[in-house]
């Protein structure tokens, strides 16, 4: 049972447009979110997060959205760059839950010039 | 100043040996996981250890055993390989009830 989901495998972008990856959860004790950025060979990176009492946080070109009564995340990246071409993770956790990370299937972002 | 260190990077191995994963992390942090990525790619915790307890035991075969012997190093044996444990096993540290994890860069395990 997948409580983290990422529907799109994949997203395309052209080098100076908006990115928008999606995340969707059904386990309402989820109160923490994560959004994490790998390259190929390499560990997840941690990117941005956002906790359940907000429902915006943004640091330079990205920003994360959160939506509880739909139980939807978005990260937005603006300006896409071809540097960001990589697999982006969601995650959630539950405070006082030992900090256990369920992570969705990853999409794979491609930033073209 | 690697942050979360993995070793190996790759090992190759044969079925029915026993391997060990070592991971240390110099943040400071006082807790430690591994997580497994299996081929579809999705990324499963398996254990967590808090200034060297057992806090998370995910169903996992008891095949697989980490050791913590200290705060900053968080080790993986399996005993008795087997093809379907080929996957890429990640260290990850946090500090205290933290809940953003820093990982490691994974160790690809290929079980022949």
């Amino acid at each position: 049972d997948q409580q983290v989901k990422q529907n799109s495998p994949s997203l395309s972008v052209q080098e100076g447009r908006i990115s928008i990856l999606n995340c969707d959860y059904t386990n309402s004790m989820f109160d923490y979110f994560l959004w994490y950025k790998k390259y190929p060979a390499e560990g997840p990176t941690f990117l941005i997060s956002i906790s359940s009492i907000k429902d915006k946080n943004e640091d330079g070109r990205f920003t994360v959205f959160l939506n509880k009564s739909a139980k939807h995340l978005s990260l937005h990246i603006v300006p896409s760059q071809p540097g960001d071409s990589a697999v982006y993770f969601c995650a959630a956790s539950v405070n006082g839950g030992y900090n256990k990370l369920i992570f969705g299937a990853g999409t794979r972002l491609a930033v073209h010039p | 100043d690697t942050a979360v260190s993995q070793t190996p990077k790759y090992l190759v191995t044969q079925m029915g040996n026993d391997k060990s994963i070592k991971c240390e992390q110099n943040l400071g942090h006082d807790t430690m996981y591994w997580y497994k990525q299996d081929s579809k790619k999705f990324l499963k915790i398996m254990f967590s250890y808090n200034n060297k307890e057992l806090i998370i035991n995910e169903t996992v075969p008891n095949r697989f055993s980490p050791k913590s012997p200290d705060k900053a190093h968080l080790n993986l044996h399996i005993n008795s390989l087997e093809l379907g444990d080929s996957a890429v096993y990640f260290c990850a540290s946090s500090q205290g009830n933290g809940q953003t994890q820093y990982f490691g860069p994974g160790t690809r395990l290929l079980v022949l």
